[in-house]
């Protein structure tokens, strides 16, 4: 069966403290990897896509990888507004996307 | 360029009642997704179209429909609600057929007493 872990499940960080998440998959027929941020009552907003392993992307302090079985998203000397839940998701082969639990990210001043 | 939107933004039923959702993508974009967000699930896929067609349905009852217009603009439709359809219903649009980033709307909360 097709499934998407993250961790951990919460994480609180003081600013500047970096940090990494994880998002381990079990899927047959991947063809891509995506992350999505995602504020409280809002729909998740678009972070990045990885479509295969060694592949990295950054966005300001936000860097994600691929590797073969899972993907990271390393927040680099986070601030509080990059506190939100992020979401990894993997499309299969027949396009639908499959969300992990997400990972609620708490930046304190 | 607009995003996604949907209404209503909120909405409050209660049981048995039937409720449609409506979802307007990106413009250009003719596949529309729709998913189901609750604090116990998580986000999980309920159908998708691409030209007024169904191409991918996820595992949710029949009291679970949409549907798509030739203007690619989608609608959902929950019949005979229950307590558990309280939930965040998210649409999400896409222009290409594989590979395609998914942009999501603002959603719609509704809530069945």
């Amino acid at each position: 069966e097709d499934q998407v872990t993250q961790s951990p499940e919460a994480l609180r960080l003081q600013e500047g403290e970096s940090s990494s998440l994880n998002c381990s998959y079990t899927v047959s027929g991947l063809r891509g990897l995506f992350w999505y941020r995602q504020d409280p009552g809002k729909g998740p907003e678009f972070l990045f896509t990885l479509y295969s392993a060694g592949e990295e992307k950054e966005k300001e302090r936000l860097k994600a990888t691929l590797t073969k079985k899972e993907s990271f998203l390393h927040i680099t000397a986070p601030k509080p507004e990059d506190s939100a839940t992020y979401l990894c998701a993997v499309q299969l082969n027949d396009y639908k996307l499959s969300f992990g639990a997400g990972t609620t990210v708490t930046v304190r001043a | 360029k607009a995003g996604v939107t949907q209404t209503p933004r909120y909405l409050i039923k209660t049981r048995g009642q039937q409720v449609t959702l409506s979802c307007s993508p990106i413009s250009g974009h003719r596949s529309v997704s729709w998913y189901q967000q609750t604090p116990g699930q998580g986000l999980q896929f309920l159908f998708e179209y691409f030209s007024e067609t169904q191409r991918n349905k996820g595992n949710f009852p029949g009291r679970f429909s949409g549907r798509q217009f030739s203007n690619s603009r989608s609608e959902m439709n929950v019949s005979t609600l229950e307590l558990g359809d309280s939930a965040l219903y998210l649409c999400a649009s896409s222009s290409r057929l594989d590979r395609e980033t998914q942009y999501f709307g603002p959603g719609t909360r509704l809530l069945v007493l």
